[in-house]
């Protein structure tokens, strides 16, 4: 299995230039996890998806942040427009067991907006 | 809302010295997990703890939940240089939402 796979792995932008991350899952998984890592607020999960439907979103920051999810293999996380706080590592991660929650995780991308 | 605190931030150790860290949450949780990251890499999970006052060994490593299932630690004995990373706690109090802790990144002298 090629575990999460995420891209791109890097990201070098502008101000107010939109933003795309993709995710793909382990196929299987029908739990999908969107996380923010920086220095200052550490690891923060954003949203989270079941079946493809977002469950909980509370952690999305602003209205410039918005996820999608159109099927099980793919999502992507969209900033519009990007600003310089949004640098961060995007991690992309992904569960399959209800009762076991281990999260398997993307290698991340590494988002900088100059 | 619901918080996991996690100490030390740090730690240095000599290699083959013991290290801790320990993580403590605001609520009663379900269930803790622990995950390891690798300087450069992404969160690994280690294991998951579900029952009170419960025990896990994995080789070196200890894990422990609490019995009010508010707190839990793990103990590596014996570090090693390949221990090297941040070790992070992740609380979750039902569903799938999980709170992770800052973290405590851990540095090994050989």
């Amino acid at each position: 299995d090629a575990g999460v796979i995420q891209s791109p792995r890097h990201e070098v932008t502008e101000m107010g230039q939109e933003v795309t991350l993709r995710c793909k899952p382990i196929s299987g998984h029908d739990y999908l996890f969107w996380y923010r890592q920086t220095m200052m607020r550490g690891l923060e999960l954003l949203i989270y998806f079941n079946n493809n439907v977002p469950i909980d979103d509370s952690g999305m920051p602003e209205d410039r942040f918005s996820a999608k999810m159109p099927n099980a293999s793919f999502s992507t996380l969209k900033i519009q427009p990007s600003e310089p706080r949004d640098s961060a590592v995007y991690f992309c991660a992904s569960s399959w067991d209800r009762t076991y929650n281990e999260q398997f995780f993307g290698p991340g991308t590494r988002l900088t907006v100059l | 809302g619901q918080q996991v605190m996690q100490i030390p931030q740090y730690q240095h150790v000599q290699e083959g010295e013991d290290f801790t860290t320990y993580c403590n949450s605001s609520t009663t949780l379900s269930n803790i997990q622990w995950y390891k990251q690798r300087p450069g890499g992404h969160p690994v999970f280690l294991i998951q703890l579900v029952k009170s006052g419960e025990v896990k060994k994995q080789k070196r490593l200890t894990f422990q939940f609490g019995e009010a299932k508010k707190n839990s630690s793990l103990h590596i004995t014996a570090t090693q240089t390949t221990d090297v990373g941040t070790y992070f706690c992740a609380g979750n109090t039902g569903g799938f939402k999980t709170i992770f802790g800052a973290g405590t990144r851990l540095f090994v002298k050989a």
